[in-house]
């Protein structure tokens, strides 16, 4: 049973083009979150979700736009796409937003845009 | 704003050696403070993490103790294996925003 779930896990697509990533977690977590990883491993939030409701927004291109339809799921979606979004992105969930709260990682995303 | 500075890799072991992975941290508050894994190709999963000052976390022969005074999380292991390669990152979670913030990740490669 996976836990937190991103499709696709492979996304190559030209500049410009329009595209979503879609992440379900079915472990009953109140917040859901994105992060961006660059090819030197480096990690950084984007957005989180807490019981629907957007509470963290990074400093963040709005060409990136997130949805959560319901608690268990939160997607992504990136218009105008550009070389610079070349990443990995992972969707991550955890039991609500606090203090002590672990992060659980879907697989990951690897986006490449040519 | 919150930070976690982490050594700089590669690191590059033998089988067996002891590791040490050095993570200390600038935070608003009394954060709470995570190692996390990252095995080739896959995402990052929970390793340890303490909550107070003085706690230490400890998974799969890894430990790390939270000290205040240092502001370090240091990570340790008495001896690697082969499967132990992998990226590893500390990540704290502070009182003041709540926001999670990651280390630039340590590589881990360990030879038979």
């Amino acid at each position: 049973d996976t836990a937190v779930s991103q499709t696709p896990k492979y996304l190559v697509t030209q500049m410009g083009n329009d595209k979503s990533i879609k992440c379900e977690q079915n472990l009953g977590h109140d917040t859901m979150y994105w992060y961006k990883q660059d090819s030197k491993k480096f990690l950084k939030i984007m957005f989180s979700y807490n019981n629907k409701e957007l509470i963290i927004n990074e400093t963040v291109p709005n060409r990136f736009s997130p949805k959560s339809p319901d608690k268990a799921h939160l997607n992504l979606h990136i218009n105008s796409l550009e070389l610079g979004d070349s990443a990995v992105y992972f969707c991550a969930s955890s039991r609500r937003w606090g203090l002590q709260e672990t992060q659980y990682f879907g697989p990951g995303t690897r986006l490449l845009v040519l | 704003g919150d930070s976690v500075t982490q050594m700089e890799g590669p690191v590059t072991l033998s089988e067996e050696a002891f590791l040490t992975i050095n993570c200390t941290y600038t935070a608003t508050g009394y954060p709470s403070l995570f190692w996390y894994v990252q095995y080739p190709g896959e995402g990052l999963q929970l390793l340890l993490k303490a909550t107070k000052a003085d706690d230490k976390g400890s998974n799969k022969g890894f430990e790390a103790t939270y000290r205040k005074e240092t502001t370090s999380f240091h990570l340790e292991k008495g001896s690697v294996q082969v499967s132990d390669s992998a990226v590893y990152f500390c990540a704290l979670i502070s009182g003041g925003s709540y926001i999670p913030t990651f280390g630039r990740g340590t590589s881990l490669i360990v030879h038979p």
